[in-house]
């Protein structure tokens, strides 16, 4: 069965830590995965995507996120977050063709603390 | 600028009284699908279309219809809504082939009473 899982409903870190929110995937073929962020109140932004190559990809506002396939994971990082990366996260993953759907994981809640 | 637009923002209504909720994409994208997003259950699809005149159910469509007679709009319409059908909507557009991530809409938040 095709799903993802992020195993953490909530985490709190303070500014200027760093951040790793995890993700892991179960998906047939070769997977196509993304990582969104939904501040409040707003729809879902893209942050970064991976299909190929480098596994070690990034993303905008100092994201990036490192593919694993032998753990089949996905996890998403910063090396230092700031207040306004409060919001929620999904990790999503999808396939190539035009019928594939994307499968969200049921999200990440990051609050930072001052 | 790229954007998939939806309308309303906010919505209350009641119980059976029948509604829609738009949904516009500018980037020409053949495939657009609409969500619900539910505490602790992150988005389920609930009906997607990969072009014009080209639509199926996704994992939750039981309540929902939508339509898609032009590119640009997919309508989410909701016959007689219940109160299980309080949720936040969003839909998503992306390119019907290669490797195109989705763009969503800002949401619809929708009570029904």
């Amino acid at each position: 069965a095709q799903s993802v899982t992020q195993p953490d409903i909530h985490i709190t870190v303070s500014e200027g830590a760093s951040l790793e929110l995890r993700c892991n995937y179960s998906y047939g073929a070769t997977p196509y995965l993304f990582w969104y962020v939904q501040s409040p109140g707003q729809g879902l932004q893209l942050l970064l995507k991976y299909f190929s190559g480098d596994t070690l990809v990034q993303g905008i506002k100092g994201f990036e996120a490192e593919f694993k396939r032998s753990q089949s994971s996905f996890n998403l990082r910063k090396p230092s977050v700031h207040w306004s990366d409060a919001a929620e996260y999904f990790c999503a993953v999808g396939g190539i063709s035009s019928a594939s759907k994307i499968i969200f994981g049921s999200g990440t809640r990051l609050s930072i603390r001052p | 600028e790229a954007q998939v637009t939806q309308n309303p923002r906010y919505l209350i209504t009641v119980t059976g009284k029948k509604l829609t909720v738009t949904c516009s994409q500018n980037m020409n994208h053949e495939y657009m699908s609409w969500y619900r997003q539910d505490p602790g259950l992150g988005l389920r699809q609930i009906y997607y279309s990969m072009n014009v005149e080209v639509t199926d159910k996704g994992d939750v469509p039981e309540g929902y219809k939508v339509s898609r007679k032009e590119k640009r709009n997919f309508p989410l319409i909701l016959e007689s809504p219940s109160p299980n059908q309080t949720s936040l909507y969003f839909c998503a557009s992306r390119p019907g082939q290669g490797l195109g991530a989705a763009f969503f809409g800002q949401g619809t938040r929708l009570t029904v009473v």
